[in-house]
């Protein structure tokens, strides 16, 4: 089944505590990117990937990182979180940049107290 | 600033009756438009697009409209059934970019 999948689904940290959360896609899909999603902001893009290696920033970038080692796999990366990351993300892929449909994962609540 | 606006936070309608969800963007640069629907504890998927070469595009209920001039475009749902109740985002893109830009989202409740 073609999909893609985020790890953990759910998520309650701490201030500071480094966290990671997961994305993987079973598409071969080229274009992998993150998103965050709060009332009424709609999705805002925080990273893409074009590629293997290929990284850059999306329209809320700070206080994130992300990696993209394999085509598969594209992590989040949070060093430092603070509260105002508190948020649902999804991570979404697609054959190419995004001007064709995106295929998103089911999402990751998590909540930095 | 919010480039793309969905100015209806919800909308309530009757099974049968047609929903009607409107975007308007401000970009002009936007040439390709997208709408994805939402169900709780899921991620969007997508429903239809539309590329600024044509004002009008239909798959089965759901037919997109766009009017560049006024940088505005709408859903219709018709009929709307139970199932669609869900939050619908508008999107938008360029060709020559790499990322979509969406709107805030419209909750539709369709009552039976």
């Amino acid at each position: 089944e073609a999909q893609v999948t985020q790890n953990p689904r759910y998520l309650i940290t701490v201030t500071g505590k480094k966290l990671t959360v997961t994305c993987s896609q079973n598409m071969n899909h080229e274009y992998m990117s993150w998103y965050r999603q709060d009332p009424g902001l709609g999705l805002r893009q925080i990273y893409y990937s074009m590629n293997v290696e290929v990284t850059d920033k999306g329209d809320v970038p700070e206080g994130y990182k992300v990696s993209r080692k394999e085509k598969r796999n594209f992590p989040l990366i949070l060093e430092s979180p603070s509260p105002n990351q508190t948020s649902l993300y999804f991570c979404a892929s697609s054959w190419d940049r995004g001007v064709n449909e995106q295929y998103f994962g089911p999402g990751t609540r998590l909540t930095v107290t | 600033d919010q480039q793309v606006k969905q100015n209806s936070p919800s909308l309530s309608v009757q099974e049968g009756r047609i929903s009607i969800l409107n975007c308007d963007y401000t970009n002009s640069m936007f040439d390709y438009f997208l709408w994805y629907k939402k169900y709780p504890a899921e991620g969007p998927t997508f429903l239809i697009s539309i590329s600024s070469i044509k004002d009008k595009n239909e798959d089965g209920r759901f037919t997109v409209f766009l009017n560049k001039s006024a940088k505005h475009l709408s859903l219709h749902i018709v009929p709307s059934q139970p199932g669609d109740s869900a939050v619908y985002f508008c999107a938008a893109s360029q060709a020559a970019g790499n990322k979509l830009t969406f709107g805030g989202g419209t909750r539709v409740l369709v009552k039976p």
